[in-house]
């Protein structure tokens, strides 16, 4: 079974610009949650859908949205991008994002903002 | 407000010790305390859980041990071995739904970067 697919790998923009990260879960998984992870700050919680709703949202500016499809697929899209957004943005995936069950996390997209 | 403190920030281990990891939450809600293994270029993976109902859980060399009056768990790694050289993060969560959306979020804290010398 294919694990949680993020891409791309890398990315590299300038201040100002928007960028638009994809996540594909473990096949059967309908909960997408995303992280942002950096050195100071850790990881931290974005949002998490489950069938194409949002149900959870972090503290973060509204530059940061994102949707998830029929198929589970999600994107997560920053807008206006400031240098701080620099960081790893992490997708996991799990059955029906539910408190115990297990998070599959993908390898993540790293992010610099120049 | 960081929700869950973690300490060691890294620690050094000689083969065939002990590593200890220790965490405190201050949100008497949360009620499912994770922790992750993080090696560089991956994504974390669950390690181990527990819920607050028990004092300790062990699987294999890793145990999890809980205090709930002190709002503090910790993670014991035994007989640590070079491949368990990563960043530990413990986290928590609560189980309960809130009507009309989840209460599905991890907190996380910062992170322990462990180092098991051969």
């Amino acid at each position: 079974k294919a694990g949680v697919t993020q891409t791309p790998r890398y990315l590299i923009k300038t201040r100002g610009q928007q960028v638009t990260l994809s996540c594909s879960p473990i096949s059967g998984h309908r909960s997408v949650s995303w992280y942002q992870q950096t050195p100071g700050q850790g990881l931290q919680f974005l949002f998490e859908y489950f069938s194409e709703t949002q149900r959870n949202k972090g503290n973060f500016p509204g530059r940061f949205s994102g949707r998830q499809f029929s198929n589970s697929r999600s994107e997560m899209n920053v807008s206006t991008l400031e240098l701080g957004d620099s960081a790893l943005y992490l997708c996991a995936s799990s059955l029906r994002g539910e408190g115990n069950e297990k998070l599959f996390f993908g390898s993540g997209t790293q992010l610099s903002v120049l | 407000q960081q929700q869950v403190k973690q300490s060691p920030q890294s620690l050094i281990v000689q083969k065939g010790g002990i590593s200890i990891i220790n965490c405190a939450y201050e949100n008497t809600a949360f009620d499912y305390f994770p922790w992750y293994q993080q090696f560089p270029g991956k994504g974390p993976a669950l390690l181990i859980a527990i819920r607050p109902d028990v004092s300790e859980k062990k699987e294999g060399r890793f145990t999890i041990s809980f205090n709930k009056s002190a709002k503090q768990f910790s993670l014991h790694i035994m007989d640590s071995q070079p491949g368990d050289s990563a960043t530990y993060f413990c986290a928590a969560s609560m189980l309960k739904w809130n009507s009309g959306g989840s209460n599905y979020k991890l907190t996380f804290g910062k992170g322990t970067l462990l180092t098991v010398n051969p």
